[in-house]
This record gives C-alpha cells, structure tokens and sequence, in this order.
C-alpha cells in the first residue's frame, strides 16, 4: 500500500541551527501538507502546498520556515534558525487531487533543539 | 479563528462497551469531517470521513453529522483494549486546510 515516507525519524540539533525534514507523498497525490504536534498538545497545521506553491499558511509558519519540492518526488519543510519552542514532531500529509480531504500522514520526524 | 472543541477525557470505558466520542466545530461552512486515530508516539489515522448529515457506518465505528448544531461524534461499538489511543476530530475548512481538535484518550478496560 503507498504511504508517505518522512526522513529523519529524529534529528536532535543546537538552537539556532538550520534544520531541513524531508517528506517523500504519494506518488499521485498533489496536495501536499506539513502538520507538527508539541509533545502533549494538539495537531497543528503549518503549511499547504499544491501546484510548486504554497497554497495557505498558518500565523505559526513564519519567515523562519520555509517549504519545498525541489523534485518530482521529496517536499521539504526548513527551519532556518531553531529555537527551543521548535521541539516537536512534525508529520508531512498528502492528499488525492479531488478527494474530499482525506489526509495520508507519514510517521512523522521528532526535532529536538537543544 | 476556527476551532475544534473535543472533550479531553480520558474516558474509560470497559471492553465489549460502546464508546461515544464527541466533537463541536466553529465554522458553519465547514463540509468535511474526519476521525484520526493517535497511538502514542505515532501519526493520525483516518479511521472514518462524514460529508452529509445523518450516520455513517463502518464496521464497528459509526460517525454521526449533524452540520445545523455543528456537532459530529464517533461512536466505537464492542470496544476492544487495542481501540485504547487518542481519537482527533478533524474538520476540513473552506480553504486547503484540516484543522483537529486535541483529541479524546480512550482507554478500553480489560
């Protein structure tokens, strides 16, 4: 069954450092999402992308991020200088074009800034 | 600002119960409703989508919409201990967007 594929799994990093995640959707889907949860609280949306541009943003997705797809295959999520308020596991979704919202998480990549 | 409101729990309830999961959402013009499932330390995962008023069934779940009072719940028939996780709502707003309420914990008893 294709799923989404999210590398690294954890990367630990110092404040201030750049951090990129790298999601790889699924291959037909065109609607491309990244999602992060604080240990403990909510899922929260940051970002989505569809047509090599960014389609709606949250207040949290501020000029320290930033969002790619570099190829026909990986999307990425940069976080240009970490604070510790980063600290969090960030999930890349994606969805079918047409479809009525149905969101395919990958596993999802813990950042922890120190 | 949207919001998606759910009951923090936990709600425990014994195996072989039903569980009844609620969730309430602010936006009017919302058209699509979701329930994530959330092991701890894993990803969301759909369990069900509702898009029209009334019920929806699926095995044991049974999502219910009701888009006058803004109300959308789960219910979990012969619940099972391997159904104990944190259940997120999620409503699909206007734009590209989900948003998810905080989740309910459910822990099924043995």
């Amino acid at each position: 069954e294709p799923e989404v594929t999210q590398t690294p799994s954890h990367q630990v990093t110092q404040m201030g450092q750049e951090v990129i995640l790298r999601c790889v959707p699924i291959s037909n889907h065109l609607y491309f999402y990244w999602y992060r949860q604080i240990l403990g609280q909510k899922v929260e949306f940051l970002v989505s992308f569809y047509n090599n541009e960014i389609s709606e943003k949250s207040e949290i997705f501020d000029d320290q991020f930033s969002v790619e797809r570099p190829d026909g295959s990986n999307f990425t999520l940069k976080i240009r200088s970490t604070k510790l308020e980063d600290s969090a596991m960030y999930f890349c979704a994606s969805l079918r074009e047409g479809n009525t919202g149905e969101l395919f998480f990958g596993e999802g990549s813990r950042l922890t800034v120190l | 600002q949207k919001e998606v409101e759910q009951n923090s729990g936990p709600l425990s309830v014994p195996e072989g119960a039903i569980a009844s999961l609620n969730c309430t959402y602010s936006d009017r013009g919302s058209q699509s409703f979701f329930w994530y499932r959330q092991y701890s330390g894993k990803s969301p995962e759909l369990i069900m989508s509702i898009y029209s008023n009334g019920d929806k069934e699926d095995g044991r779940f049974t999502a219910q919409l009701n888009k006058a009072s803004q109300y959308v719940s789960l219910l979990i028939r012969d619940s099972q201990p391997s159904d104990s996780a944190t259940y997120l709502c999620a409503v699909k707003t206007g734009g590209f967007k989900t948003i998810f309420g905080a989740g309910t914990r459910l822990f099924v008893k043995a």
